[in-house]
Parts: C-alpha cells; structure tokens; sequence
C-alpha cells in the first residue's frame, strides 16, 4: 500500500530539548516536503527536498532542520523547541513536484511546554 | 506570490443540499489548482486537481470544481451533500516552479441531518 509514514503521532516535550520527527515513504517518490498546521492560518510550507541531498526552505523554516541521505527519508529536527513550535505537522510526498498528487501522512501533534 | 482566499471559515448545510465551497487565486501565470480534504485525525487527501485541460474538473465522491479565469475562481461543489462529507477543505495553488503548495487557510463543512 503506498503511504507515507510520520512518527511519532503524539508527542509533548520540554523547552529546548532537541527531538526528531520521522518521516518515510515507499512509493520512490523525488519530492517530499513539512507542513505545519496551525488554526486560522491553514498548511504552511517549513522545508522541501527535490531529491537526495537537495532540501530548501519553505515559507516558515525557523527554528527547524531537515535531511535527505536516502530518498525514503526525511526527518524534520527541531534542535531546540520552544512553545511557538507547537503545532500539527504533516509531511508529504510527490512523483515530482508539487503540480502532481502529493500524498500527506498521518500527522504529528507537537506540543512545546 | 501565488496565494489562494478561501472564503468562510465554515459552511453548514443540510444533509441532501447543494454544497458550494469558495476560492479564488492570484497568480500571474496559469496555475496548477487543487482541492484536498482533511477528515478528523487525517492527513489530506486529492479530491481533485485542475491542470488547463479542462475547465470543469471532477474528483471523488461527487466533488467537482469549475475553473473561471475571468473571475480568478475555483469554487468546489458537489449538488448533494452526504454526512461522510463533513471535513475541512483546503483549496491549494502551485507555485511556477512546483516546488511549493500554497494552501488557504481552509473551509469547515459541516454537514446536519
């Protein structure tokens, strides 16, 4: 089944404290991309990767890192969160860019205290 | 910049009426425009995806959307609303490179018996 997978789905953390949201798709897709949801203001972009190696910033990347050793991953690295980080983050992927089907995972619910 | 305006953050209808879900864009350059579906605790989900091959465009569940240039428009409807049918709707546009998605901020449907 093809799909994209976030971990964890629920998570709250403390001020500061480096943590690593996952995220893996199999459907050998180039393009994968982090989107935060907040009420009232819909999906913003956070990052992009166009392929392995390649990532780039999208409309909200501060306070916020990404990589892409292998084309499956790209895990989103938030090295030391604060309270304005929380949020409902989901991760995306595409055959190749965003003019064609992109496919969303779960989601992940951060909250900062 | 593209962006979309959805507007109404929430549309009730009765179950069995027309509903009509609002959005118009800005772009310079003829777009890519979509509308994607979030049910509770969900990712999102194609409903349909309009690429200037047609004006009309239809997608699942009996959705379809009609793109007017003139009126920079994209309004989604579906002549018969279903309970299964209430969910948050985020009209979305390309930018001209496709590396980024721009969301509105999204339409609440929510559907009475």
């Amino acid at each position: 089944e093809a799909q994209v997978t976030q971990n964890p789905r629920y998570l709250i953390t403390v001020t500061g404290k480096k943590l690593t949201v996952t995220c893996s798709q199999n459907m050998n897709h180039e393009y994968m991309s982090w989107y935060r949801q907040d009420p009232g203001l819909g999906l913003r972009q956070i990052y992009y990767s166009m392929n392995v190696e390649v990532t780039d910033k999208g409309d909200v990347p501060e306070g916020y890192k990404v990589s892409r050793k292998e084309k499956r991953n790209f895990p989103l690295i938030l090295e030391s969160p604060s309270p304005n980080q929380t949020s409902l983050y989901f991760c995306a992927s595409t055959d190749r860019g965003m003019n064609t089907e992109a496919f969303f995972g779960q989601g992940t619910r951060l909250t900062v205290v | 910049a593209q962006s979309v305006t959805q507007l109404g953050s929430h549309v009730s209808v009765s179950e069995g009426a027309l509903v009509l879900l609002r959005c118009n864009y800005s772009s310079s350059v003829p777009p890519y425009l979509f509308w994607y579906v979030q049910y509770p605790n969900q990712g999102l989900q194609l409903l349909l995806k309009y690429t200037s091959a047609a004006t009309l465009v239809k997608g699942i569940n009996g959705f379809e959307a009609e793109f007017k240039k003139s009126e920079t428009s994209f309004h989604l409807t579906k002549p018969s609303a279903h309970m299964s049918d209430a969910a948050e709707y985020f009209c979305a546009v390309t930018s001209s490179g496709y590396s980024t998605l721009t969301f509105g901020k999204g339409t609440m449907l929510l559907v009475s018996p």
